[in-house]
Order: structure tokens, then C-alpha cells, then sequence
């Protein structure tokens, strides 16, 4: 079964706007990390932002945020006044408790465009 | 602080030769991942090491494939004989403490490997 969901299509955004990446997962284990990735052109992995399931909060890093919604089991991503350089495939995973696997999803396009 | 390192970062080969991918992660990292990425199946686990341990290689397609780790500092991912198929990006990662669910996995630039 497919643990995470990410089901948009690619998005053009438009340069210093905002754009919201939307990730729902699936899990009975009540211990989990969710976690955003991102992957330019150039094919490297990069660690955005981690939200833990017992946190109160939503995470922030900068211009990145965390809109975790634990009753929908959605961790979505905001990116904040959007760059060029934020042009990219953008990955939701999770990891359970006792589980060696970070599960990852299909992944988010994002274009930025002047 | 260095981040993981990978070697080569790109291999071209011939089906049935040997392919052997190289990885070095984060100094004070206790855990190892190998994943590899493909259009049709997205990033899946390989195999994964604590404490320089195989723990989990559920995720290794078959026999043709073999991973090892010496010691801390080094790991490798080896393909004996390589096919078409096992063209992919393939990815290290390490983290802190791999057992823990909270601990990020910090990725290594990948090997792109092409197999003719």
C-alpha cells in the first residue's frame, strides 16, 4: 500500500509567491518523522524540513514550513516568496518507528518562472 | 563539515561487467543507506547498515547485487554482472543514529549508472 501520496501535477509559481506541496501518508504506528526533500536538476537530495509526530508545533526552516494536520495525515510543504532556484522536484517521506525504510512519494514538480 | 561521498558520480558500462559503487559518509554517522532511484519505482530502499551491520537488505533485487561495509568510513554497493535494468541513480545516505524514526538521512550527490 502506498504510504505517501503526493498526487499534484507540476506547478509553475511565480517568482517571491508562495506555493503550498501537498503530502498525505498512511500509518497505524502513532511514532513517525515526516520529512521534505528536494531534488534540483543537477539530481542531488536535499533535506528541507522534518516534523516529528509528537511535536506541537509546525516546523519552520526559513523560508520553509510545515503544515502538519495529524487527524488528516497530511504534512504539507510551504515555500515561502519563491526563487528561482526553488525550481525543482520536491519529495515527501516518512519513516516509522521500528521500521528501517524511509518511504518516500512520487514527488512534486516546481517551476519557478520570473 | 564534509557531506556523504559518493564515487563515481557517473558510470557507463557494458552488461555483464562488474560495477562497484563507492561511498563514504558522514564522519560520526553510525548508519548507512543504499537507495536507488528510477522513473518506474521512484527511491527504494537497498540495504541498510548500523554500526557497519547489515540489518535490513530486503530491498537488494537479487543475488547479482552485494553490499559491504568494512568500517565506518566506507561503503560499497557492487553489481556482479551488471544488465540494462540496473540502470539508475543510485544513492548513499547516512544519518545519526539509524535506528531512531526521527533521524534525517543525509544523501550523497549519487552514481547515475548506465548499463548498454
Amino acid at each position: 500500500a502506498q504510504k505517501i501520496t503526493q498526487t499534484q501535477p507540476g506547478m509553475f509559481v511565480q517568482e517571491k509567491e508562495a506555493v503550498t506541496l501537498d503530502c498525505t501518508y498512511d500509518t497505524s504506528d502513532p511514532s513517525y518523522g515526516l520529512f521534505w526533500y528536494k531534488q534540483p536538476s543537477s539530481g542531488e537530495m536535499i533535506f528541507l524540513i522534518y516534523q516529528g509526530s509528537y511535536d506541537q508545533q509546525n516546523a519552520t526552516e526559513g523560508r520553509y514550513s510545515l503544515n502538519f494536520q495529524k487527524a488528516r495525515k497530511s504534512a504539507n510543504l510551504v515555500i515561502s516568496a519563491s526563487q528561482l532556484g526553488d525550481s525543482a522536484m520536491y519529495f515527501c517521506a516518512m519513516r516509522e518507528l521500528g521500521n528501517n525504510r524511509l518511504a518516500f512519494g512520487k514527488g512534486n514538480q516546481v517551476v519557478v518562472i520570473p | 563539515d564534509a557531506g556523504v561521498i559518493q564515487s563515481p558520480r557517473h558510470e557507463v558500462t557494458e552488461m555483464g561487467q562488474e560495477v562497484t559503487l563507492r561511498c563514504k559518509p558522514i564522519s560520526g554517522h553510525n548508519s548507512l543507506f543504499w537507495y536507488r532511484q528510477t522513473m518506474m519505482r521512484g527511491l527504494e530502499l537497498l540495504i541498510y547498515f548500523n554500526n557497519n551491520v547489515p540489518i535490513d537488505d530486503s530491498g537488494m533485487p537479487e543475488d547479482r547485487f552485494s553490499a559491504k561495509m568494512p568500517n565506518a568510513s566506507f561503503s560499497t554497493l557492487k553489481i556482479q554482472p551488471s544488465e540494462p535494468r540496473d540502470s539508475a541513480v543510485y544513492f548513499c545516505a547516512s544519518s545519526g543514529r539509524g535506528s531512531a524514526y526521527q533521524e534525517t538521512q543525509y544523501f550523497g550527490p549519487g552514481t547515475r549508472l548506465l548499463v548498454l
